[in-house]
């Protein structure tokens, strides 16, 4: 099955450290997206990326950064990881081909703790 | 600013009731309507969409409405079923990716 996958699913660290949180996907979509979710707050986008060669910052990109190592892989730094960042973090992906209802596909998440 | 507000935080629902959850945006450029459900430890899922050329679309239990003067749209479930309780986002797109809004919880109580 054609998939969004998302390692790991669950991390615990502690202030300061670098914390790397990896997506890959086998739909074929040109379009990776990395999302945080937190309690009250609903959805909110941190990166996204169009192509391999395109990475464009989202609502929230302050503290974290990304790297698209090719179509099928993005993946989301912490570089210094803090307490307030521990949250729920999401990839999707999107085919440029879906046109203006940019239906996204989303991978199982990965919760981050960060003490 | 929130460009998407859905203004329910949660939602309790009978069996066999109608579930009506709405969603209002600021932005008039906005052309897309999505609707996403999301269970506990799972990614969020496309549950239904509708274009800004059309006010209803209807996939079995679900319809969405879509009011473009009132920059508003709500989705209808009928009728509803323990297994619809989840939080439901409601997204819109335009020329930049999909904006959600912060969720409502539905819980159908049998």
């Amino acid at each position: 099955d054609a998939d969004v996958t998302q390692t790991p699913r669950n991390r615990i660290t502690k202030t300061g450290k670098r914390i790397m949180l990896e997506c890959s996907q086998t739909k074929g979509h040109d379009r990776m997206y990395w999302y945080r979710q937190d309690p009250g707050l609903g959805l909110r986008l941190i990166y996204y990326s169009f192509d391999v060669k395109d990475i464009n910052k989202g609502e929230i990109s302050d503290g974290y950064s990304v790297s698209r190592q090719a179509q099928a892989k993005f993946s989301l730094s912490l570089e210094s990881a803090i307490p307030n960042q521990t949250a729920l973090y999401f990839c999707a992906t999107s085919d440029r081909t879906s046109g203006s209802s940019n239906e996204q596909f989303f991978g199982p998440g990965t919760r981050l703790t960060v003490l | 600013d929130q460009q998407v507000k859905q203004n329910s935080p949660s939602l309790s629902v009978q069996e066999g009731r109608i579930s009506i959850l709405n969603c209002d945006y600021t932005n008039s450029m906005f052309d897309y309507f999505l609707w996403y459900k999301k269970y506990p430890a799972e990614g969020p899922t496309f549950l239904i969409s509708i274009s800004s050329i059309k006010d209803k679309n209807e996939d079995g239990r679900f319809t969405v409405f879509l009011n473009k003067s009132a920059k508003h749209l709500s989705l209808h479930i009928v009728p509803s079923q323990p297994g619809d309780s989840a939080v439901y986002f409601c997204a819109v797109s335009g020329n930049t990716p999909l904006v959600f809004g912060k969720g409502t919880r539905l819980s159908v109580i049998a």
